[in-house]
């Protein structure tokens, strides 16, 4: 299968933790990348590989990965970190690349 | 400062063509994979082509196959994306976007927007 599916939408109370799943076959054998994207903005890397946060990114973002099954987990979430998730990865041919479609998290 | 900017967007009918543009600076532009994206309004993110750094691998979605080319001049720090036969359902926001580690996207531009409707 190529396709990577994501909850529509999640919410989390303000300081508290929520997690974040992106579901697909392909990640038994890549790792997938996250990305948040506000209304307007272009997309921004939050998470990469196995848990690397680019530079700038905070480290309250984390990612880990178990079976077919990729998270991103927000430790205290705040306000600012309300928008859209999206997963991505290789598909299963490796060649080509697939998104999930994404996850509107709501801070209360 | 990586910088990734789009042009060449705008309203076009059924059928018809247009080239993207990426130009790109900041960073060694020869040396790294680079992508198209898409997001059509309201809509969810979808991959749309890559191009290796020296042009040897390209790929496209089944969604543009046959009807979109990719390409580079790496003199230029520049991606294209030539688009061909456009359908409605082409309507989006085009991101270039460079390619970083474990084949993540780490660097956007801001998007071209792609209209296409008579």
């Amino acid at each position: 299968s190529s396709e990577l599916t994501q909850d529509p939408a999640v919410s989390v109370a303000l300081g508290q933790t929520v997690r974040i799943t992106c579901q697909g076959d392909s990640l038994r054998s890549y790792y997938a990348s996250w990305y948040q994207q506000k209304p307007g903005q272009a997309p921004v890397l939050v998470i990469y590989g196995k848990n690397n946060r680019p530079s700038g990114i905070p480290d309250r973002f984390s990612g880990s990965s178990s079976g077919n099954t990729a998270s991103l987990t927000i430790t205290g979430a705040q306000a600012e970190d309300e928008a859209d998730y999206y997963c991505n990865s290789r598909d299963s041919s490796g060649n080509h690349k697939v998104f999930g479609g994404g996850t509107k998290l709501t801070v209360l | 400062e990586v910088q990734l900017v789009e042009s060449g967007g705008g309203l076009v009918k059924p059928g018809g063509s247009l080239r993207l543009s990426c130009a790109a600076s900041g960073f060694t532009f020869s040396s790294y994979s680079m992508n198209w994206v898409r997001q059509a309004p309201g809509k969810g993110l979808e991959w749309v082509s890559s191009i290796s750094s020296s042009s040897s691998y390209i790929y496209y979605a089944d969604s543009v196959k046959g009807r979109f080319t990719i390409s580079r001049d790496n003199a230029k720090n520049s991606l294209y994306l030539q688009m061909n036969s456009l359908r409605a359902e082409d309507t989006a926001v085009y991101y270039c976007a460079r390619e970083g580690g474990y084949f993540s996207h780490d660097y956007w531009g801001q998007g071209t927007l792609v209209t296409v409707s008579s």
